[in-house]
């Protein structure tokens, strides 16, 4: 079985500081891995993903993620904050359950809060 | 365009009641889904179809039914609404099954059972 654990449902940082939002994961198999932005009322929309090849992955709106196999992590981060990154994001992990189908689990998800 | 729309978004109704919620995809994916969040933000898979048949079901109760009349569309009956019911719905859709495949989410459907 797959999980996500993402440590903080809270994390509040000032606009211009840097955003580090944590996830870790437990699988028996190589793990593909996504975090998910949602803004209020709205869908989810992907941020970044790891499949294979270059463990730090870059995404939309300057977030970038790096894979540690070693820790079991995958964690989120972006230089510099903007008010527009307050939103709620998720970390999941990707798996198989037949040869058609790929199934998320998400983590709890972490709440951005960013201030003034 | 919207890629992924759901209708209606917002839905109040008594319990007891049976509803329908639906989706539809304009991507040419071929692969949807249903997850449920609940109040807490939680996100679970309910159901996944691939070309209109069922590949994921979530040991959802038998109340809901999912029905794909094509690869475009993927509905969600509720009968016998409940309270614990309420929740957002989200539909999402993704071209093949790939465990690496990108999920297209849709807006959510609000469901508020009184």
């Amino acid at each position: 079985a797959q999980s996500v654990t993402q440590l903080g449902s809270h994390v509040s940082v000032s606009e211009g500081a840097l955003v580090l939002l944590r996830c870790n994961y437990s699988s028996s198999v190589p793990p593909y891995l996504f975090w998910y932005v949602q803004y209020p009322n709205q869908g989810l929309q992907l941020l970044l993903k790891y499949t294979t090849g270059a463990t730090l992955v870059k995404g939309i709106n300057g977030f970038e993620a790096e894979f540690k196999k070693s820790e079991t992590s995958f964690h989120l981060t972006k230089p510099s904050a903007h008010m527009s990154d307050a939103a709620e994001y998720f970390c999941a992990v990707s798996s198989v359950t037949t040869g058609t189908a790929s199934k998320l689990t998400f983590g709890t998800g972490t709440r951005l809060q960013v201030t003034l | 365009d919207t890629a992924v729309s759901q209708t209606p978004k917002y839905l109040v109704t008594q319990m007891g009641n049976d509803k329908s919620i639906k989706c539809e995809q304009n991507l040419g994916h071929d692969t949807m889904y249903w997850y449920k969040q609940d109040s807490k933000k939680f996100l679970k898979i309910m159901f996944s179809y691939n070309n209109k048949e069922l590949i994921i079901n979530e040991t959802v109760p038998n109340r809901f039914s999912p029905k794909s009349p094509d690869k475009a569309h993927l509905n969600l009956h509720i009968n016998s609404l409940e309270l614990g019911d309420s929740a957002v719905y989200f539909c999402a859709s993704s071209r093949g099954g790939l465990p690496l495949a990108t999920q297209y989410f849709g807006p959510g459907t609000r469901l508020l059972v009184l």
